[in-house]
């Protein structure tokens, strides 16, 4: 049983490009959720996704940024006109089930750079 | 807004002794922590675990302490081996709440 996947596992964009990070989470897993860890910093909740429908996105950035996770394939967290500010680890994590006491599993995360 | 506090960002350790973990939070309204391990380039993997309801949870070498009162809780590793060397995160959940908060992670080295 293939753990979270996630892909690329290094992205590098200019500023004002777009990006793209994909997630693919464990099998049987209907929950997403999205964190961003900055430099020297803890993970911070981004968003949390079922399929096709978004949940709470309450520690998500208003603007630039959007997530999905279609019936069909992966969860996107799209970025678009990046900045330098945007670089930082970006990591996925899925669960069974909903609510506080279900664990949740981590992918490897990917890592955005922004020059 | 960091509800969730690591204040030791390293914690260096000799193989075979024990290992304390130190975590504050501020929301009295958490009712479950978690640790997290992280290795280099590696997602978080969950270590162990533990409710509001309790005082202690233990599993193998590892065993968390929580503090109600003084909103404190502690991971142990005993004995710790140079494996566990690794970046342990400390995360609080409200009750039903789909996100974590997080601390900024303590960077355990244990040496052989």
């Amino acid at each position: 049983n293939a753990g979270v996947m996630q892909n690329p596992r290094h992205l590098v964009r200019r500023r004002g490009q777009e990006a793209r990070l994909r997630c693919s989470p464990m099998k049987g897993h209907s929950h997403v959720y999205w964190y961003r860890q900055l430099p020297e910093e803890g993970l911070k909740f981004m968003v949390y996704l079922q399929k096709e429908n978004i949940i709470d996105e309450s520690g998500m950035p208003k603007e630039r940024f959007s997530a999905e996770f279609p019936k069909e394939g992966p969860s996107i967290l799209r970025i678009q006109q990046v900045v330098r500010g945007d670089s930082a680890a970006y990591f996925c994590a899925s669960s069974q089930y909903r609510g506080s006491r279900n664990e949740q599993f981590f992918g490897p995360g990917t890592r955005l750079t922004v020059l | 807004d960091q509800q969730v506090k690591q204040n030791s960002p390293s914690l260096s350790v000799q193989e075979g002794r024990i290992s304390i973990l130190n975590c504050d939070y501020t929301n009295s309204m958490f009712d479950y922590f978690l640790w997290y391990k992280k290795y280099p380039a590696e997602g978080p993997t969950f270590l162990i675990s533990i409710s509001s309801i309790k005082d202690k949870n233990e599993d193998g070498r590892f065993t968390v302490f929580l503090n109600k009162s003084a909103k404190h809780l502690s991971l142990h590793i005993v004995p710790s081996q140079p494996g566990d060397s690794a970046v342990y995160f400390c995360a609080a959940r409200l009750y039903n709440n789909n996100d974590m908060r997080f601390g900024a992670g303590t960077r355990l080295t244990v040496k052989p």
